[in-house]
């Protein structure tokens, strides 16, 4: 089964940091780009980062210069360092492979996990 | 790096035909075939409803189309049924990064 299981998220205070990871199974994930989204709660969703299958990076300009994706393809991890949180970044985070930079469709959500930045 | 336009909010009786814009740039949704719309539902993961502009996934109805023109994408849902009540995202490839739409409820009335 092709599945994707995200950890990670808590409750941290604003300036504190956080360190998001996601594990694949079912499928080559060397072979794929890798994204994370986020999505605040009832809200609408928003595209966060990217890493290419070699280990290339663009963020959102909102996350600029606070967030680090990097990835593991031998453990077949995805990881998101985030630093200096501001009440804005609480929300929801999913890793996935998205369809727009994935071929015939291929498109893998994770449960999402749940960061909370409040004081 | 702003949200697609999307109308907030369609809908329409059981039967009948919803169609949702996603209007963006040259840069992204005109620039390339590269779009895709998402189903969810309260409390759900999105779910992939078309890729690539036009194709369906399988096992997704057929009575999901998409279309674009320009550097508008279109999401067109036929034959409305009570569980295609939901929130529906445009999402497209912009080069170096990637874009969703603000995102559309659609309500089966």
């Amino acid at each position: 089964e092709v599945q994707l299981v995200e950890s990670g998220g808590a409750l941290v205070q604003p300036g504190g940091s956080l360190r998001l990871s996601c594990v694949a199974s079912g499928f080559t994930f060397s072979s794929h780009d890798m994204h994370w989204v986020r999505q605040v709660t009832g809200k609408g969703l928003e595209w966060v980062s990217i890493i290419g299958i070699a280990g290339d990076t663009y963020y959102a300009d909102s996350v600029k210069g606070r967030f680090t994706a990097s990835r593991e393809n031998g453990k077949n991890s995805l990881y998101l360092e985030m630093n200096n949180l501001r009440v804005g970044d609480t929300a929801v985070y999913y890793c996935v492979s998205l369809a727009v930079t994935d071929d015939a469709g291929f498109d893998v959500w994770g449960q999402g996990t749940m960061v909370t930045v409040s004081s | 790096q702003s949200a697609l336009p999307q109308p907030r909010s369609v809908s329409g009786s059981p039967g009948q035909s919803v169609t949702i814009s996603c209007t963006g740039t040259s840069r992204d949704v005109g620039g390339y075939d590269y779009v895709s719309w998402y189903q969810q539902h309260p409390g759900k993961v999105p779910k992939l409803i078309i890729y690539d502009v036009n194709n369906r996934p399988s096992g997704v109805p057929d009575r999901f189309s998409g279309s674009k023109s320009g550097n508008t994408a279109s999401l067109t849902i036929s034959g409305l049924q009570a569980e295609d009540e939901a929130d529906y995202y445009c999402c497209s490839y912009a080069g170096l990064y990637v874009v969703f739409g603000e995102g559309t409820k659609v309500t089966v009335l």
